[in-house]
């Protein structure tokens, strides 16, 4: 079955420094991975997908994902981390059925971030 | 890109009564839209998926009786939650997918918040 598994549950980063969250996903074929980043009572907004191709991938907001195929993992980066990055970040992985597409999402990560 | 809208955004109701909460896409179509909740600091938990002019499909151990879903239109799909009571309190969030934005890419709404006294 498919799953996806974020292994931080929060993660506390200084504003200015570099930041990396762990995304790890179960997939019996090439996987559709997303990150998306929910801020409180909000709802999610997506940063940026994976479908194909260039396995790094740019998203908004200065993020950018890796795709690494023998690690299963979609790790989210970014160089340095302002202020307004605190926030909930859900990976999710595409799961194509009969007659339709589904989106699993992980547990969240939630972000924190110091002065 | 593509916007969605919920409404209400937050809504407080006694026990027993049913509540509907209407999701939009605004620039777009969406053949399908998707329900979610969402408990405190929890993930997303898929509800149901929408199919315009069809029935939904509900996820194991989701009671379509008391989760009504109706899209009736490319733009419109609403949650009727009935009967409702404390444990249904919760954060709805819908999602809409766009097709020709790439393997079903799906853009979400602000999100409701069910309060059951």
């Amino acid at each position: 079955a498919q799953s996806v598994t974020q292994p931080d549950i929060h993660i506390t980063v200084s504003e200015g420094a570099s930041l990396e969250l762990r995304c790890n996903y179960s997939y019996g074929a090439t996987p559709y991975l997303f990150w998306y980043v929910q801020s409180p009572g909000q709802g999610l907004q997506l940063l940026l997908k994976y479908f194909s191709g260039d396995t790094l991938v740019q998203g908004i907001k200065g993020f950018e994902a890796e795709f690494k195929r023998s690690q299963s993992s979609f790790n989210l980066r970014k160089p340095s981390v302002h202020w307004s990055d605190a926030a909930e970040y859900f990976c999710a992985v595409g799961s194509g059925y009969t007659g339709g597409f589904k989106t699993i999402f992980g547990a969240g990560t939630r972000l924190f971030v110091k002065a | 890109g593509a916007v969605v809208s919920q409404h209400p955004s937050r809504v407080i109701c006694k026990s027993g009564t049913s509540v509907k909460i209407e999701c939009r896409s605004l620039d777009f179509q969406a053949t399908t839209m998707f329900w979610y909740r969402q408990f405190p600091k929890q993930s997303l938990m898929l509800m149901a998926t929408s199919n315009e002019g069809s029935k939904a499909t509900y996820e194991q151990g989701v009671e379509k009786d008391k989760f009504l879903i109706n899209h009736a239109s490319l733009t419109l799909s609403t949650l009727t939650v009935t009967s409702a009571h404390p444990e249904d309190s919760s954060f709805y969030i819908c999602s809409a997918s766009v097709p020709q934005d790439g393997a079903d890419t799906q853009y979400f709404g602000p999100g409701t918040r069910l309060t059951v006294l």
